[in-house]
């Protein structure tokens, strides 16, 4: 089945970046789109950005467009999402999703999370 | 603040019927479809209803979705205690050019 793995949690100073990683099992990513979205601490979800694994095109929210970066590997069928100058209100659970047939937003698969905490 | 709106809470007993309601403006819900998910504590949103009123395989028959205008309304009948959770709503923004969520619904049986 269908499966999204995610890398584990990670600590970072304000200023720092982050890389969390993606791996897709069941299918290939090349077939769908990738999407990530957040969700602070008792707070809603936020869309982040994505990328259509077909082409390698991105398209990302506003709020994130100078300093997120959304790639993928292929050969190993992961996905990356890399966030820059961090600060505390990028504390949050950050999710990888399946977009289904490339139609936003329409998320048939999720990761589990990883934990991006964000303190000096 | 979200560009959708959705009420914080709602709630019913067992065996009732819960509405959840989504209200959005015309450049997305108005003109695109909704989608609506299920997230339980600690766990990934899961999908329950996309393209208004569709559901994935799994999903059980008393959830339903609809939509008139600029909103869109999840139920759910019978509600049973692991019906818990909070339920989002989302859609695709044509101003904003990306997906927008609602706040997120918590549902209390």
């Amino acid at each position: 089945q269908i499966q999204l793995m995610q890398s584990g949690p990670e600590m970072r100073k304000p200023g720092a970046s982050v890389k969390v990683s993606c791996q897709a099992s069941g299918y290939t990513i090349t077939t769908d789109g990738i999407s990530w979205l957040r969700q602070a601490p008792g707070q809603g979800l936020e869309w982040m950005g994505w990328i259509s694994t077909f082409n390698g095109g991105t398209n990302y929210a506003l709020k994130f467009r100078d300093r997120l970066t959304v790639t993928t590997d292929t050969s190993t069928n992961t996905a990356y999402m890399e966030l820059r100058g961090l600060t505390s209100d990028d504390t949050a659970v950050y999710y990888c999703a399946r977009i289904y047939g490339s139609e936003l937003p329409w998320f048939d698969h999720w990761g589990q999370g990883t934990l991006v905490t964000v303190s000096s | 603040q979200s560009v959708l709106t959705q009420p914080p809470s709602a709630s019913g007993a067992p065996g009732q019927r819960v509405t959840i309601s989504c209200s959005g403006s015309s450049s997305n819900i108005g003109i695109k479809f909704v989608y609506w998910y299920r997230q339980l504590p600690g766990a990934a949103p899961e999908v329950l209803i996309y393209r208004d009123d569709q559901r994935p395989s799994g999903v059980p028959d008393r959830v339903s979705g609809s939509k008139s205008g600029a909103s869109a309304s999840l139920a759910i009948s019978g509600v049973r205690p692991e019906d818990e959770a909070t339920y989002y709503c989302a859609a695709w923004d044509d101003t904003l050019s990306g997906p927008v969520f609602g706040g997120g619904t918590k549902l209390t049986v």
